[in-house]
């Protein structure tokens, strides 16, 4: 089982509709979930950082962890053209006494006119 | 305020040989954090260091290896590259660290390992 795991995708959905991307982690105790997004050629952004369980929104980016389900969600509304990216969601995670940060393998979104 | 630069942007390798990538840090970030990212395994995290130290390390072989200097500036080091070693390293800084707070990545040098 991969420590984080997402969906590849490409996921498409047409302008206008809500994308929603997921993503599941294997760490119990992981703390802290981000999303990040990742444009072809470009470097990852983030969007969105989520600490507690529930709902957390930015704009039309909603960010949804179940730290019991060990689930996070990121919902886009009104999806645009422009938010065809790769998406990446980023566990913290202890290991070994360390603390380090998995990403996902990214979900591809596509957003078609 | 200037973002995250790292240099060079390209290098071509042979392997065995060795390679050492630059990263500065955002003015004011104490933490700069190493990735590697190819199509097959993603982003994968390489170590971060703070305050000159190495605070947390991911599964990677001795080969890889970094430092901080005084002034927040980081370099990694990979010995002895191999073919597989060719990939895209980012690196990413933040004031307190992975654990926490937001990382801003650069653009990344590309390695590519003959």
């Amino acid at each position: 089982q991969k420590e984080v795991e997402q969906n590849s995708g490409p996921l498409s959905v047409p302008e206008g509709a809500i994308a929603s991307l997921n993503c599941t982690y294997s760490d119990r105790v992981s703390q802290s979930f981000f999303w990040y997004r990742q444009y072809s050629g470009k470097s990852p952004e983030l969007i969105m950082s989520i600490y507690s369980n529930g709902d957390k929104e930015d704009g039309r980016f909603t960010a949804q962890l179940n730290k019991a389900s060990q689930y996070v969600s990121l919902l886009i509304r009104d999806s645009q053209p422009s938010d065809s990216a790769t998406y990446l969601c980023a566990v913290n995670m202890n290991s070994g006494g360390y603390q380090k940060v998995t990403f996902g393998i990214g979900t591809k979104l596509q957003v078609i006119p | 305020k200037a973002g995250v630069t790292q240099t060079p942007r390209y290098l071509i390798k042979t392997r065995g040989q060795q390679v050492t990538l630059s990263c500065s840090p955002i003015s004011g970030h104490r933490s700069v954090s190493w990735y590697q990212q190819t199509p097959g395994q993603g982003l994968q995290f390489l170590f971060e260091y703070f305050s000159e130290t190495q605070r947390n390390k991911g599964n990677f072989p001795g080969r890889f290896s970094g430092r901080q200097f005084s002034n927040s500036r980081s370099e990694m080091n990979v010995s002895t590259l191999e073919l597989g070693d060719s990939a895209l390293y980012l690196c990413a800084s933040s004031y307190s660290g992975v654990s926490t707070d937001t990382q801003y990545f650069g653009p990344g040098t590309r390695l590519t390992v003959l």
